[in-house]
């Protein structure tokens, strides 16, 4: 497909659980992004990585969440011990390389998690 | 702290209106300011993006302005129509990638 794939589309887990949501990004995007939104709010930003560089991971709400992305294309974001408040959407969007104003993302659907 | 907002109100109005939404910032030096589209059960998308040198950005009937000294950013839609019915998004970055979201303001074009 072309655009940016997010799996799974629905996620309903137990409290306590792990979970492991994963993203594919537009083919030769460099940067990749996650990010969530709850109901009603705008979106969170949780991680960014760009090419080869340090993920900057500074909007992850706690230490039970967590992002890989491997061979610089598919990412899995995975949240330990889920809690309630964890429910929400979680949307992956990637970018093009080479450009320094500011990229257009793309966004995936998103998958919806809820812990119940 | 950063904060951007946005009108919280669904905004309503007549097809063939011109739609404004407002997003204001405080707290943020941003370079780069941009504005996506929402629709139910999807991930946004974009629509136009506008520098922090750049006063006003058109693109067929969109048109954005920015005001830096406001800490401003207007989005207009002329000539509504039922299909721009959607939630709008402002999104604010220095320069990092790093972008902060406003909430969306729900807009409502009626027939």
């Amino acid at each position: 497909g072309a655009g940016v794939s997010q799996s799974p589309s629905n996620k309903v887990t137990e409290k306590g659980k792990d979970v492991e949501l994963r993203c594919d990004p537009i083919s030769g995007h460099t940067a990749l992004y996650w990010y969530r939104q709850s109901l009603g709010q705008g979106l969170e930003f949780l991680i960014y990585f760009q090419g080869n560089s340090a993920p900057d991971k500074s909007g992850l709400p706690s230490d039970r969440f967590s992002a890989e992305r491997t061979g610089g294309s598919v990412s899995t974001l995975t949240i330990q011990r889920t809690q309630q408040e964890d429910s929400a959407v979680y949307l992956c969007a990637s970018s093009p390389p080479g450009r320094h104003s500011g990229p257009e993302a793309f966004f995936g659907q998103g998958t919806r998690l809820t812990v119940v | 702290s950063q904060k951007i907002e946005q009108n919280s109100e669904a905004l309503n109005i007549q097809e063939g209106k011109t739609a404004t939404l407002t997003c204001n910032y405080t707290n943020y030096s941003p370079a780069y300011l941009q504005w996506y589209r929402q629709d139910p059960g999807r991930g946004p998308v974009f629509l136009l993006l506008i520098r922090e040198n750049e006063k006003e950005k058109r693109k067929e009937r969109l048109k954005v302005t920015f005001d830096t000294t406001l800490k401003q950013s207007l989005f207009h839609i002329t000539a509504s129509q039922p299909a721009d019915s959607a939630t709008y998004l402002c999104a604010l970055d220095r320069g990092t990638y790093k972008y902060i979201f406003g909430t969306g303001t729900r807009l409502k074009v009626l027939a």
